[in-house]
C-alpha cells in the first residue's frame, strides 16, 4: 500500500515567519491533496497537485509537487494565528478504482504563536 | 446547505455493545467514505460508496459493516464493539471525485 510520510510532525512558529511542510510518498503520485484540520474539527479541503511541477496557491498558502511526482511541499508565507491546525496530506491509492480512495499521511501539527 | 453532517458527535461505549453512526450529505455527491483517525496513524478508510446500494472494503474494514441505503445517507455499524475501535470517525462525500468533503467527526469511547 502506498505510505506517506509528513515532516515535521509537529511546528512551532512565531507569527509572521514562513514555514514549510513535506509530504514524501513511497511511490509516485496520481494526485495529492492538501488538507488543513482544527483541533476537534473536520477536515478542510486546500489544495489538490495531480501534475508534475504544479504548483497552486491560495491566499498565503502554496503547494507543490516535485517533478518526480514523489513528493509535495505546502509553503505558508507570513504565518497568522488563523493558520494553526493540523496539515494532512491525501494521496490517490495505487489502485484505481474510480472511487479515490485517499490514503493520508499522519499530519502535521501547526502552532502559530501571536 | 449543511454540507456533510454526522451523528452523534460523541460517544462512550461498553465493550460488546453495538451502536451506528449516521453520515449525511446534501450535496447529491455519489460517493461516500467512513475514515477512523488514530494518533500517529493518520486517516485510515474502513469502508467506502460509490452509489446508492453499493458499499465496498477499504484499508480496515473488520468489525464494521455499512450501508447506504439512501444516496444521501451513509451508515457505519459497530456489531460488538472493542476497545480498538477507540477513535474519531469521519465520513467524507465526492462527486465527482476527487475533492472529498468531510463531515466534523465522531468521537467514540469504547471502554
Amino acid at each position: 500500500s502506498q505510505e506517506l510520510e509528513q515532516s515535521p510532525q509537529s511546528l512551532i512558529v512565531q507569527e509572521g515567519k514562513n514555514l514549510t511542510i513535506n509530504c514524501t510518498s513511497s511511490k509516485t503520485l496520481y494526485g495529492l491533496y492538501w488538507y488543513k484540520q482544527k483541533y476537534g474539527e473536520g477536515l478542510i479541503f486546500l489544495m489538490m497537485l495531480q501534475k508534475g511541477g504544479e504548483e497552486k496557491s491560495h491566499e498565503k498558502i502554496t503547494a507543490k509537487l516535485d517533478e518526480k511526482k514523489q513528493q509535495s511541499s505546502l509553503h505558508i508565507t507570513a504565518s497568522q494565528p488563523s493558520h494553526a491546525g493540523i496539515y494532512l496530506c491525501g494521496a490517490d491509492g495505487e489502485e484505481q478504482t474510480g472511487a479515490n480512495n485517499l490514503f493520508f499521511g499522519t499530519g502535521t501539527r501547526l502552532t502559530v504563536i501571536p | 446547505n449543511a454540507g456533510v453532517t454526522q451523528t452523534p458527535k460523541f460517544r462512550v461505549l461498553k465493550t460488546g455493545q453495538s451502536m451506528t453512526l449516521l453520515c449525511a450529505q446534501d450535496m447529491n455527491h455519489e460517493y461516500m467514505y467512513w475514515y477512523r483517525q488514530d494518533p500517529g496513524m493518520g486517516l485510515r478508510l474502513i469502508h467506502y460508496s460509490v452509489g446508492e446500494g453499493t458499499t465496498a472494503k477499504g484499508e480496515v474494514p473488520d468489525g464494521y459493516n455499512v450501508s447506504r441505503l439512501k444516496k444521501q445517507n451513509f451508515l457505519l455499524g459497530l456489531e460488538s464493539a472493542a476497545p480498538s475501535q477507540t477513535s474519531v470517525y469521519f465520513c467524507a462525500s465526492s462527486y465527482p471525485p476527487p475533492t472529498q468533503y468531510f463531515g466534523p467527526g465522531t468521537r467514540l469511547l469504547v471502554l
